[in-house]
């Protein structure tokens, strides 16, 4: 099937490890995007990629490193994780320009204790 | 991007249909109106989107004011599925790279049996 996959769906750790998210869409797009969404259910962006490099990063802090090794890819790797680092996280990919919507991917759960 | 503004929630019968409007009244000239939606556990799902003509699709009607400080989400025949929370969203389309989204709190639309 065409879509947006993320790995893993659910993940709980202990604060201070350091973990990562991976992303990867068959599309065909050249831009990917990591979302945070807070237990608020507020949607913000984090980071945004077209054909591997960063063109959007909001103010996130850079214990948060999105890695993009191609196009179809973007992973997001998180260091010395905290409490509030507990969140939901979406992948999402989309054509360059234009109109073109976003495809999110189903979304990673983390969970730090 | 401009902000807009929707109910917290509404209720809808099914088989009728729902009518979600949404307040975008900064909207600037050349920033289009998108709508998607985000079932319960899963990523956001794009619905529709337009500048100024009313747009339909397999999902949905989008009708937007002539002064385009205004649209509404029209689901002809609203099921059980419809179920979820629904975002009004107004982005520039550019030709360059792609903007990020910015999501709002959304309108919770509850189908009822």
């Amino acid at each position: 099937d065409t879509a947006v996959s993320q790995t893993p769906k659910y993940l709980v750790t202990q604060m201070g490890n350091d973990k990562s998210i991976k992303c990867e869409q068959n599309l065909g797009h050249d831009t990917m995007y990591w979302y945070k969404q807070d237990s608020k259910k507020f949607l913000k962006i984090m980071f945004s990629y077209n054909n591997k490099e960063l063109i959007i990063n909001e103010t996130v802090p850079n214990r948060f490193s999105p890695k993009s090794p191609d196009k179809a890819h973007l992973n997001l790797h998180i260091n010395s994780l905290e409490l509030g680092d507990s969140a939901v996280y979406f992948c999402a990919s989309s054509r360059t320009g234009g109109n073109s919507p976003l495809h999110f991917g189903n979304g990673t759960r983390l969970t730090v204790t | 991007d401009a902000k807009t503004t929707q109910p917290p929630s509404m209720d809808c019968a099914e088989g009728r249909a729902a009518n979600l409007p949404c307040n975008h009244s900064t909207i600037s000239g050349n920033e289009y109106v998108y709508w998607y939606r985000q079932i319960h556990s899963q990523g956001p799902q794009y619905i529709i989107h337009g500048l100024k003509n009313n747009e339909t699709n397999e999902m949905a009607s989008l009708i937007i004011t002539e002064d385009r400080k205004s649209s509404t989400l029209i689901l002809p025949h609203a099921t059980l599925r419809d179920t979820a929370v629904y975002y009004c969203i107004v982005r520039v389309g550019s030709s360059g790279s792609a903007r990020q989204l910015t999501f709002g709190s959304g309108t919770q639309l509850t189908v009822l049996p």
